[in-house]
This record gives C-alpha cells, structure tokens and sequence, in this order.
C-alpha cells in the first residue's frame, strides 16, 4: 500500500527553524518527485515546489524561493521542508504528495502537518 | 506565472443533481489539469489527470474536459459523498498552480 506519512502538529515562535517531514513507503520512493503544498486557515491549496528524489533536483515557487528548503534522503525514503526563520505568516497546514513526473496529478497525499507560529 | 480561475467560487445542488465547475487558465497548458476534491479537515483527492482521464478508484459520476486554456468538471449525478470543495491545478509550467476552489454545499 502505498503511504506518505508527515510528522506531527508544530507549535513554535517566530524567529525559530523548523523541519517537517515526509516519509513514503509501498513504492519505489526515487521514481516519484514530491510536491509540498500550503493551505492557510481557510484557504485555498498553493503550490510550493517539488523535489525528484533521485537526484534532489528541486524547484519552487517564487512565493517561496529563499524562505523554505526541500532536501531529500533516498536512505530513509523521506522528504522534509524546513524554515531557517518562521514568521507567524507560516502558520498554515502542509501537504507533501507525490507525481510521476513534471506533468502529472498528485495521486498520494500525505495526512497533512499543521504549524503554529505564535509568540 | 499561470493564473487559474474557478467558477463558481460555490454553488449549492441537491442530490442527483448535474453539477459542472469550470476552470481557466490565463494561458494554454494545453491537457495538463488536475481536479482535485478535498474535504473538512482531509487531505485532497485526485479525481481527474490530463484534463479528462479518471483516476483510478474514482466513481464514473465525474468527468472532465477541455483543452487549451478553458475546462469543464461534471458530476453527472451528485452524491451526499459529493459535497467538498474543489479544485483544478494546471501541471503545464512552474510554479504549478491551483485554482481557487469551488465549494459545492447541500441545497
């Protein structure tokens, strides 16, 4: 069965670093890229960027670029997204999902990890 | 960037119902749109890849269209599992892109 499973709910001040994560497992994880994706309180989806854990190719959106990092760690089959400097507009829940490749759907979602930024 | 437009951003239908949400982009992308169904408190769910190829798993009620810069989601007969909000994502350039989300309530 194939499974991405994020960490857990985050509760930090703005200022602090973060890293979530996202760990796939029941396929082969280096043949699908990951996606991380926003979702503010009550809004819409927002795309953030992708990695290919293959190679650790990355892209993100310009909304993003500079503020977050995406890394991978084939060993483990884990993706994280990690804050150097959480401001308290990060507060949002985040998906990781996983594609085949450039043009395709995300056809597995992680739960989701909700992060709270407040002092 | 591309620029994905919904409409309507809600519309209440009762079940059984045909319920039609369109999509479109601010560029073509030629086939490459994703609908997506998401529900309180759940992550999304792929319905729909390649503006028109149903997911596997997903009921036969939903369909998609379109191609170039206008699309169209159907749901031929709405179900109580149905109500959610939806969203189409263009996989054409980076930054990938959502639209804003169509919420479909209970008439």
């Amino acid at each position: 069965e194939v499974q991405l499973v994020q960490s857990g709910a985050e509760v930090k001040k703005p200022g602090e670093s973060l890293r979530i994560s996202c760990k796939g497992s029941g396929y082969s994880f280096s043949t699908y890229w990951i996606t991380w994706v926003r979702q503010m309180p009550g809004k819409g989806l927002e795309w953030m960027g992708w990695i290919d854990p293959s190679d650790s190719y990355s892209n993100y959106s310009p909304s993003f670029q500079g503020h977050v990092t995406i890394s991978a760690d084939r060993s483990i089959s884990t993706v994280y997204l990690q804050w150097s400097s959480l401001k308290a507009s990060d507060t949002a829940m985040y998906y990781c999902a996983r594609s085949k490749g450039f043009y395709s759907g995300n056809d597995y979602w992680g739960q989701g990890t909700l992060v709270t930024v407040s002092s | 960037d591309i620029h994905m437009t919904q409409s309507p951003s809600s519309l209440s239908a009762s079940v059984g119902d045909r319920v039609t949400i369109t999509c479109r982009a601010s560029q073509s992308i030629n086939s490459y749109l994703n609908w997506y169904q998401q529900k309180p408190g759940k992550a999304p769910k792929l319905l729909i890849y390649d503006a028109s190829s149903l997911q596997s798993g997903v009921p036969s009620r939903f369909s998609g269209s379109g191609s170039g810069t206008d699309f169209t989601l159907t749901i031929s007969s709405l179900q109580p599992e149905d109500f959610a909000t939806y969203y189409c994502q263009q996989s054409y350039g980076v930054p990938l892109s959502f639209g804003g989300g169509t919420k479909v309530e209970i008439k």
